[in-house]
């Protein structure tokens, strides 16, 4: 069974710009959370969907925003990159949200 | 809010040496524990998990058990080796009252282990 796939790995942008990051979960799995993950506040998650529908959502700015498509692959957008937004941006599946949920490797983040 | 704390790293030990990672945690409703480890250019793998009070998780030597009284889910191994040297993140996710999803993930700060030969 093929793993959590997170493309692309490694992305450079520059201040202003807005970036695109894909997610596709494991097969049947519909719930797909993003993390993001930095050296200074560490892991922090950003949203969760299932079924199409953000069911959560974390303490980012509405710049951060994501969507879930009817096969489960999931897109984050941030918009208006920031330096800070440089980070290490992780997303995870899991059957139904009430699982342990499975990482992808990231994707590499960096704003210039 | 719910929080994590974890043992700030990093930790060095010998090969064959007991590892110990604490963790404590802050929750309002029911948590699920969970320890993850992330090795170097990789994404978070799912260690071990306890549901309930009393619960112990293990996987490949590693244990935690949740202790609700002491809200402690510390990471123990008898004999680590130098393969697990890695970064080790304890997490919960709680459900609260309203059974709500296990869909956000709590995260410590993580513990880095390096093992030496």
């Amino acid at each position: 069974k093929a793993g959590v796939t997170q493309t692309p790995r490694y992305l450079i942008k520059t201040r202003g710009q807005q970036v695109t990051l894909s997610c596709s979960p494991i097969s049947g799995h519909r719930s797909v959370s993003w993390y993001q993950q930095t050296p200074g506040q560490g892991l922090q998650f950003l949203f969760e969907y299932f079924s199409e529908t953000q069911r959560n959502k974390g303490n980012f700015p509405g710049r951060f925003s994501g969507r879930q498509f009817s096969n489960s692959r999931s897109e984050m957008n941030v918009s208006t990159l920031e330096l800070g937004d440089s980070a290490l941006y992780l997303c995870a599946s899991s059957d139904t949200g009430n699982q342990p949920q499975h990482f992808g490797d990231g994707t590499r983040l960096s704003i210039l | 809010g719910d929080s994590v704390t974890q043992m700030e790293g990093p930790v060095t030990l010998s090969e064959e040496a007991f590892l110990t990672i604490n963790c404590t945690y802050t929750a309002t409703g029911y948590p699920s524990l969970f320890w993850y480890v992330q090795y170097p250019g990789e994404g978070l793998q799912l260690l071990l998990k306890a549901t309930k009070a009393d619960d112990k998780g293990s996987n490949k030597g590693f244990e935690a058990t949740y202790r609700k009284e002491t809200t402690s889910f510390h990471l123990e191994k008898g004999s680590v080796q130098v393969s697990d040297s890695a970064v080790y993140f304890c997490a919960l996710s709680d459900r609260g009252n309203y059974g709500g999803s296990q869909g956000n993930l709590i995260f410590g700060k993580g513990t880095k282990l390096s093992v030496k030969p």
